[in-house]
């Protein structure tokens, strides 16, 4: 089945820096990849996705790149702000029965 | 997207005794499913909550334990039966949305946290 690395499992950056979350699949049948935010006491908010048919996808301060070949995909996020401080996951889809997988999570913290 | 409301948000229990969880949603949904997310941990899928049928499990978790019922496309509840310790977790409900695209964007409630003493 699918596997899903997420690398780092926590960073700290300095307010107004970038972050940068790393993740690899195994199944070359993914074509979903969303990325998760999930603060504390809260559920995983969805704040981007990507599909396999295109290479990156942006939104303000957030950015997705995607990377088919070599079966990872990228959360960037610029100019931090300490609201940014959250767990992220990656998750990805597509192959086998269509179910998310999910990675690890990443604890980011904005040091302001 | 949907609004996706749980009861309860949290809840202690007695170790055997059982609980369940309600999942209510804004709008029509095909798909629902239930995960865990263990203290620290990332997501788990536990089952889809299929209308009019039985739910569907992953591999590790029964019927027996996670009883699910899903009546209609707006609801659903989960069971977490005979509880111990190692159930202590959060139970998320969560959807995914229709659209031409599959999968389709997959949203969460706010979590049932549980703990069990």
């Amino acid at each position: 089945g699918e596997n899903v690395e997420q690398h780092p499992s926590t960073l700290s950056v300095q307010e107004g820096d970038s972050a940068v979350i790393k993740c690899t699949y195994s199944d070359s049948a993914s074509n979903y990849f969303p990325w998760y935010k999930q603060e504390l006491g809260k559920g995983p908010q969805l704040i981007i996705d990507i599909r396999s048919n295109v290479g990156e996808k942006k939104d303000q301060r957030i950015a997705v790149t995607l990377n088919k070949t070599a079966k990872h995909f990228s959360l960037h996020i610029t100019e931090t702000q300490p609201e940014d401080s959250a767990v992220y996951f990656c998750a990805s889809a597509g192959g086998y029965g269509n179910k998310l997988v999910f990675g690890a999570g990443t604890i980011l913290r904005v040091k302001s | 997207s949907a609004v996706i409301s749980q009861k309860p948000s949290r809840d202690i229990c007695q170790r055997g005794t059982s609980l369940t969880i309600q999942c209510q949603v804004d709008s029509q949904v095909t798909m629902m499913f239930w995960y865990r997310q263990q203290p620290g941990q990332s997501l788990t899928l536990i089952a889809t909550a299929n209308q009019g049928s039985e739910a569907t499990y992953e591999s590790g978790f029964v019927i027996d334990k996670f009883p699910i019922s899903r009546p209609n496309l707006t609801f659903s509840t989960l069971t977490v039966s005979n509880m111990s310790p190692e159930d202590s977790s959060i139970y998320l409900c969560s959807v995914e949305t229709g659209g031409a695209a599959s999968p389709g964007e997959l949203f969460f409630g706010e979590g049932s946290r549980l703990t069990v003493l």
